[in-house]
């Protein structure tokens, strides 16, 4: 599994658009960039996967680069509740057996 | 939206004793999961449980460790003899096929004292 770095932890206000940013410079061809969510005492919660250009559901944005050695998770107009570790995972997603690896994550924190 | 149940919510064990933490997976998923997380550490990895058997298994996951799918919605974590270390949140987790995008339970919080 390709090794991630990400920042311990990033502080925004409401309202504010916050990316938060992932390196994996040893990202093999077939892996997938994916993302969590957890928030204090809940299970980690899938927020969006990628594997080139841009990827955007409801809750969040992906963009990754050409070169896919880092990925950023955007996350549009955070509110209180979006306060949660976020944790960017690389693997190869097709196969049953996808044992979730996750870092330290990101601590997200938004005020008011 | 259907989602991953997990009882108890919170068991308080002593040493030696033996526990089951009880999971119900999402009802047409077919890979299962157990992590763990200790408090203010990683979530991570114990057993991977596809087609009635496990699939992966970590260091973790050592003899004190089983897992059973007694029936065809329940999904079991058997701890034997627990450890104080043991005292952790397990989370399990359902995927339908093959991907990265598992549904967590909200969790078993375990205290052994």
């Amino acid at each position: 599994l390709a090794k991630t770095t990400q920042p311990i932890s990033m502080d925004s206000y409401e309202g504010q658009e916050v990316n938060i940013t992932c390196s994996h410079n040893n990202i093999a061809t077939n892996d997938y960039i994916t993302w969590y969510q957890q928030f204090p005492s809940q299970g980690p919660r899938f927020i969006i996967q990628g594997y080139k250009t841009k990827v955007t559901n409801e809750v969040a944005s992906l963009f990754i680069p050409a070169d896919r050695k880092s990925s950023t998770l955007s996350l549009p107009r955070v509110s209180l509740s979006d306060t949660a570790v976020y944790y960017c995972l690389v693997g190869v997603p097709n196969s049953g057996y996808s044992t979730l690896t996750f870092g330290k994550g990101t601590m997200l924190l938004v005020s008011p | 939206e259907p989602e991953v149940t997990q009882t108890p919510s919170h068991q308080v064990t002593q040493m030696g004793q033996e526990v089951i933490l009880r999971c119900v997976p999402i009802s047409n998923h077919l890979y299962f999961y157990w992590y763990r997380q200790i408090l203010g550490q990683k979530v991570e990895f114990l057993v991977s449980f596809y087609n009635n058997e496990i699939s992966e298994k970590s260091e973790i996951f050592d003899d004190q460790f089983s897992v059973e799918r007694p029936d065809g919605s329940n999904f079991t974590l058997k701890i034997r003899s627990t450890k104080l270390e043991d005292s952790a949140m397990y989370f399990c987790a359902s995927m339908q096929g093959g991907g990265y995008e598992q549904y967590f339970g909200p969790g078993t919080r375990l205290t052994v004292t």
